[in-house]
């Protein structure tokens, strides 16, 4: 199985800053991951596909990059909606699995 | 608009059964592989199911291998989790989600149910 490993955990960081989140597969997964976010008692929401195509309807301060084993989310000025956990997720080959998730914090 | 919703979660006993629909609309649903995610209270996304368009393709995790089964019903526009042999560990809230752009890319998710496995 393919594990995804997040950091930082958790991330403390103000309204208008940029924001960036790694996910580390075990394994290449070449371009096959996605990065969801997802708010107290909601389902997540696609972001990023593929990892750097932006989910249509998704504001473009969210970014995505990467390939392999080496994956970030970019928010370039975080916004009060932003707050939340996010998720990275390989679909490379099943099983497929998720990251641990990211808790972006109001500092 | 698409939408899908989720039904049949509640409290069971362990070794119990239960079994999850998923009802989908707005959009054809006989075109689209679905899945099932789960997510226990406090932690993180776990995927548990996907199935394909036309049933042909299944797959579980190995935590839920043997013990649930994923199935689908296209003239019914309903997705399914039977679900045996019920554990603590199984307590979660459980979303559908369609399969997006990519195979295993989840572009819509249901607004999920809950499941409770206690005595």
């Amino acid at each position: 199985d393919i594990q995804m490993t997040q950091s930082p955990s958790t991330l403390s960081a103000s309204v208008g800053d940029r924001v960036t989140i790694t996910c580390r597969a075990s394994q290449s997964i070449s371009s096959w991951l996605a990065w969801y976010q997802q708010k107290p008692g909601k389902a997540p929401k696609l972001l990023i596909y593929d990892a750097s195509s932006l989910e249509s309807g998704v504001p473009s301060r969210f970014s995505g990059s990467g390939s392999g084993t080496e994956f970030t989310l970019t928010i370039s000025s975080l916004q009060p909606d932003d707050f939340a956990t996010y998720y990275c997720q390989q679909y490379n080959s099943y099983p497929l699995t998720f990251g641990g998730g990211t808790k972006v914090e109001i500092k | 608009e698409v939408q899908l919703v989720e039904s049949g979660g509640g409290l069971v006993k362990p070794g119990g059964s239960l079994r999850l629909s998923c009802a989908a609309s707005g959009f054809t649903f006989s075109s689209y592989s679905m899945n099932w995610v789960r997510q226990a209270p406090g932690k993180g996304l776990e995927w548990v199911s996907s199935i394909s368009s036309s049933s042909s393709y299944i797959y579980y995790a190995d935590s839920v291998k043997g013990r649930f089964t994923i199935s689908r019903d296209n003239a019914k526009n309903s997705l399914y989790l039977q679900m045996n042999s019920l554990r603590a560990e199984d307590t979660a809230v459980y979303y559908c989600a369609r399969d997006g752009a990519q195979p295993g890319c989840f572009d819509y998710w249901g607004q999920g149910t809950l499941v409770t496995v206690s005595s």
